[in-house]
C-alpha cells in the first residue's frame, strides 16, 4: 500500500536549466494533480489529469511549465529555462475513483526545487 | 469557492484539546468544509469534511455552526505529532469528471507544546 511518491526529493538547478520532476501516484488512481507551494504559503494548483488527459492546466504560471501523463499513471512536470521565482516545493496528489474516497486527495512528499 | 479566514498561529498543551477555528461567512448551500493538515516537509493530509452536520472520525471532530458561517476542528487529545499547518477549505463536493482542485489559504500553524 505505497502512497504517492515523488522524485527527486530535492533539486538544485542553475538559472536557465531545464528540470523534470516525477510523480508516481497511488496505483489505480485516475485523477492526478500538481501544486506549487512557495515558502510560507499554501499550495497552489497547477494542473489536473484524468487518466492521460490533461483536463485543466489553468494554474501553470507560464509556457515554460509543461506536464504530461502519457500512460495514465506516472506524471512528469517539466520546467524549461528555470528562473529564480520557480523555486518552490512541487506537490503531486492523486485521487481515487472510489466514491467513498472521492473527496480525499493523497499527496506526495513534494520535490523542493531551488534555482540559483 | 468561498474564502476562509483562519488565525495564523495557535499553541496547545500536549494532551489537551486543540480547537482550530475557521470563518467562511460567504459559504454557499452546496459547499462543504474540508480540513487538511501539513506536517513540516510532508505533503498535505486529509483530515475530515462536512456539510452541515457535525462529523467525527479517528483523527478529529468537525463542528459546523447552524448558519454554516464558521466551523471548528477539534483534536481531542493533541500530541506533539499534531504540530502542523492546518488548512480549512470550502468548496463544492467533487463529482465524477470534475477537476475540483483544492484551493489552500495560509492556514493555521498549530504548535503542540510539551
Amino acid at each position: 500500500g505505497a502512497g504517492v511518491s515523488q522524485s527527486p526529493r530535492y533539486k538544485v538547478a542553475k538559472r536557465g536549466q531545464d528540470v523534470a520532476l516525477r510523480c508516481d501516484p497511488i496505483s489505480g488512481h485516475v485523477s492526478l494533480f500538481w501544486y506549487q507551494q512557495a515558502l510560507g504559503q499554501g499550495p497552489e494548483f497547477l494542473t489536473y489529469f484524468q487518466n492521460e488527459a490533461q483536463l485543466d492546466k489553468s494554474g501553470l504560471p507560464s509556457d515554460r511549465f509543461f506536464a504530461e501523463r502519457p500512460e495514465g499513471s506516472v506524471s512528469t512536470l517539466k520546467i524549461q529555462r528555470t528562473q529564480q521565482e520557480d523555486s518552490a516545493v512541487y506537490l503531486c496528489a492523486s485521487r481515487s475513483s472510489d466514491p467513498i474516497k472521492y473527496n480525499e486527495q493523497f499527496f506526495g512528499p513534494g520535490t523542493r526545487l531551488t534555482v540559483l | 469557492d468561498a474564502k476562509t479566514t483562519q488565525p495564523p498561529s495557535m499553541d496547545c498543551a500536549e494532551g489537551r484539546a486543540a480547537n482550530l477555528p475557521c470563518n467562511h461567512s460567504t459559504i454557499s448551500g452546496n459547499e462543504y468544509v474540508y480540513w487538511y493538515r501539513q506536517i513540516h516537509s510532508q505533503g498535505p493530509q486529509y483530515i475530515i469534511h462536512g456539510l452541515k452536520n457535525n462529523e467525527t472520525n479517528e483523527m478529529a471532530s468537525l463542528i459546523i455552526t447552524e448558519d454554516r458561517k464558521s466551523s471548528t476542528l477539534i483534536l481531542p487529545h493533541a500530541t506533539l505529532r499534531d504540530t502542523a499547518v492546518y488548512y480549512c477549505i470550502v468548496r463544492v463536493a467533487i463529482s465524477s469528471g470534475s477537476a475540483r482542485q483544492l484551493t489552500f489559504g495560509s492556514g493555521t500553524q498549530l504548535t503542540v507544546l510539551p
